[in-house]
């Protein structure tokens, strides 16, 4: 059963550019969670979809950002206009049932930097 | 709102002692889990342990342990016999278990542990 995929591992884009992230939770899972890691500091969330809902986007910066976690296919995170304050590790974590007992399996994290 | 607080930011430790990483926890639901990740320089998160509100004993997952003090909110995580390989940061995170939280964690900002030989 593999594990959480997320790709691409590393990404280098320019000011201005757009940024698209992917994650595939492990099979079986339909919730997925974002979290950016900006460097010196711990993991922050930012989205929780099911299959194509949003469900608590509390986290997500109000411009530039969004998610969507399509019926088929991988969840995605797309940055637009990118800007240097966005360069960060970004995870996706899956789970079966989004309760407290539940762990969170984490993908392997997407480097983002933009230049 | 979740708060994760862990106090120390780096913490050396002897190879083969024991030692443990402070956090402690701030929330206002009645019923929550407090998870310990590893993140060695790799980048990868890495599941260590869980502790849920209403366990009655303290979790142990082989060399790990978690000293969960409820009325203190505290979960500490005990790491014996350290290894070189146990040289990483470490998280402490926490999980509602309902309402608006769906189960999102809440990080604490981590601790680096090293480990000398």
């Amino acid at each position: 059963n593999a594990g959480v995929m997320q790709n691409p591992r590393h990404l280098v884009r320019r000011r201005g550019q757009e940024a698209r992230l992917r994650c595939s939770p492990m099979k079986g899972h339909s919730h997925v969670y974002w979290y950016r890691q900006l460097p010196e500091e711990g993991l922050k969330f930012m989205v929780y979809l099911q299959k194509e809902n949003i469900i608590d986007e509390s986290g997500m910066p109000k411009e530039r950002f969004s998610a969507e976690f399509p019926k088929e296919g991988p969840s995605i995170l797309r940055i637009q206009q990118v800007v240097r304050g966005d360069s960060a590790a970004y995870f996706c974590a899956s789970t079966a049932v989004a309760i407290s007992s539940y762990e969170q399996y984490f993908g392997p994290g997407t480097r983002l930097t933009v230049t | 709102a979740q708060k994760i607080t862990q106090t120390q930011p780096g913490m050396f430790v002897q190879e083969k002692e024991a030692v443990t990483l402070d956090c402690t926890y701030d929330t206002s639901d009645p019923s929550y889990g407090l998870f310990w990740y590893k993140q060695p320089s790799s980048g990868e998160m890495i599941f260590l342990i869980y502790q849920g509100s209403y366990d009655q004993q303290n979790a142990t997952e082989g060399r790990y342990s978690l000293n969960f003090q409820k009325a203190r909110k505290s979960a500490n995580l005990v790491i014996s016999a350290s290894q070189l390989g146990d040289s990483a940061m470490y998280f402490c995170a926490m999980r509602g278990a309902g309402g608006t939280s769906y189960g999102k964690l809440t990080f604490g900002q981590g601790t680096i542990l090293t480990v000398h030989p």
